[in-house]
């Protein structure tokens, strides 16, 4: 099946650093890839939606600053969390999708951080 | 806004017993809805698409069902096992994401 890899896996750093996470579609062609933030016992809650080639588009309330995003590749879309403090500790996850809209999303495994 | 309820928010069994676990959403104009599975500290594992067209589908002992028009969906899981203890998440795509419900976490009892 397809097949979605995200790395790290877990980050742990000092308060201020910049943290990027990969996530990368394996064996398919990813037109459009969906970052996600998870705080424990809750569900996901979609922080923006990125095509490749264009500027991500960010839910309402997610700091587009605070959180970079770039999809350069059809295989490979970044999510970076600019000047992270302790309240940016979450469970991010990123999924990918081709450009059919019943085709399902594939997730990657997750990528714990935790701020200092 | 779509919103997606997930009943119970928890389910502990006995191995061997049926599980039932539900999902409603409040919009019915969806493309399709999602069954994942995800283990602590994991991501997810998709486990059924049905398409709002159908009205379930099943693989193994894992079978959903789909009542697009009163906005429910029901996962169905034979014969549980402890390898079934996860949290079991709906998801339904309307427009261009999916919304996801608080999930139903489960606990099979050796």
């Amino acid at each position: 099946g397809a097949v979605v890899s995200q790395h790290p896996s877990w980050v742990i750093c000092k308060s201020g650093t910049s943290v990027k996470i990969e996530c990368r579609s394996l064996d398919f062609q990813a037109t459009t890839m969906f970052w996600y933030r998870q705080f424990p016992k809750q569900s996901l809650m979609l922080m923006a939606t990125s095509n490749e080639g264009s500027k991500a588009t960010y839910e309402q309330g997610v700091e587009k600053d605070k959180f970079l995003i770039n999809h350069a590749s059809l295989t490979l879309s970044t999510l970076t969390v600019t000047s992270a403090h302790p309240e940016d500790s979450s469970f991010y996850i990123c999924s990918a999708s081709t450009v059919s809209s019943n085709q399902p999303q594939h997730f990657g495994d997750g990528t714990r951080l935790s701020i200092l | 806004k779509q919103e997606v309820t997930q009943i119970p928010a928890a389910l502990s069994v006995p191995e061997g017993e049926n599980l039932v676990l539900n999902c409603s959403f409040t919009d019915s104009a969806i493309y399709n809805l999602q069954w994942f599975r995800q283990d602590p500290g994991k991501g997810l594992t998709s486990l059924l698409l049905i398409q709002s067209s159908q009205r379930e589908q099943t693989s193994g002992r894992l079978n959903a069902s789909l009542d697009k028009s009163s906005g429910r969906s029901t996962l169905y899981i034979a014969a549980s096992q402890p390898g079934d203890s996860a949290t079991y998440l709906c998801a339904v795509k309307d427009d261009y994401k999916l919304s996801f419900g608080a999930g139903t976490t489960v606990t099979v009892r050796a």
